[in-house]
């Protein structure tokens, strides 16, 4: 168990609409890092966001959002669905700001499958 | 940032001893080595890092050679649980850094 929740496991849903992903860092982290997992793209890096504040964006369509709250959980918005969203979905967790020597801590992911 | 190789797949046998090795022959002075493992469907898991020489732990030991151009992830006897996706990062220390995991190498342990 790493100590990062994500929520809901698994989503099955239409193309055109709307779903929000959760994150629950480990405690006392303040780093959260997105990423997207599809068969064909590998690990995708999307956004990162420390202490409440977006710090570095990657591959993000600008369809999807996120954000982190002062509890430090975060949100990944995806909108106007389409049938290549569909991947696995993480969130990890990191102590600092950036990884110099720290590890990163990865929750077992939200599977989204646009039907 | 150092780019990374690492073979795309790699079959191996219960008991035997496995070697991945990692090519980053831009690596800079203050980077350190990082390797992961991802089962399926699970997020990538920590494994060991390294600076130069050799680390080891529970789980695995990590080869860097002097001029620290590649690393080689060792695992001993390995099982059919290790069966993963193995991924090799290098992490420059200092400002922000954001983990690129690239496709890894595919390990297949066979019975």
């Amino acid at each position: 168990d790493s100590g990062v929740t994500q929520t809901p496991k698994h989503l099955i849903t239409a193309t055109g609409q709307r779903v929000t992903l959760r994150c629950s860092p480990r405690s006392g982290d303040l780093s959260v890092y997105w990423y997207q997992q599809s068969l064909d793209q590998g690990l995708q890096f999307l956004i990162q966001y420390y202490n409440g504040e977006e710090r570095a964006k990657g591959n993000i369509l600008e369809r999807f959002s996120a954000q982190q709250f002062p509890d430090l959980h975060s949100e990944l918005n995806l909108s106007s669905l389409e049938l290549g969203d569909s991947a696995l979905y993480f969130c990890a967790s990191s102590a600092v700001q950036g990884l110099n020597t720290g590890e990163l801590f990865f929750g077992e992911g939200s599977r989204l499958t646009v039907l | 940032l150092a780019k990374t190789t690492q073979p795309i797949s790699m079959d191996s046998y219960e008991g035997q001893e496995v070697n991945i090795t990692c090519s980053h022959n831009n690596i800079a002075t203050n980077d350190y080595i990082t390797w992961y493992q991802q089962f399926p469907s699970q997020g990538p898991r920590f494994i060991i890092q390294g600076y130069k020489t050799k680390v080891t732990n529970e789980v695995a030991s990590l080869f860097i050679p002097a001029d620290r151009k590649s690393s080689t992830l060792s695992l001993p006897r390995v099982s059919l649980s290790d069966t993963a996706v193995y991924y090799c990062l290098v992490a420059p220390s200092g400002g922000s850094y954001i983990p690129t995991f690239g496709r890894g190498t595919s390990l297949i342990v066979h019975p």
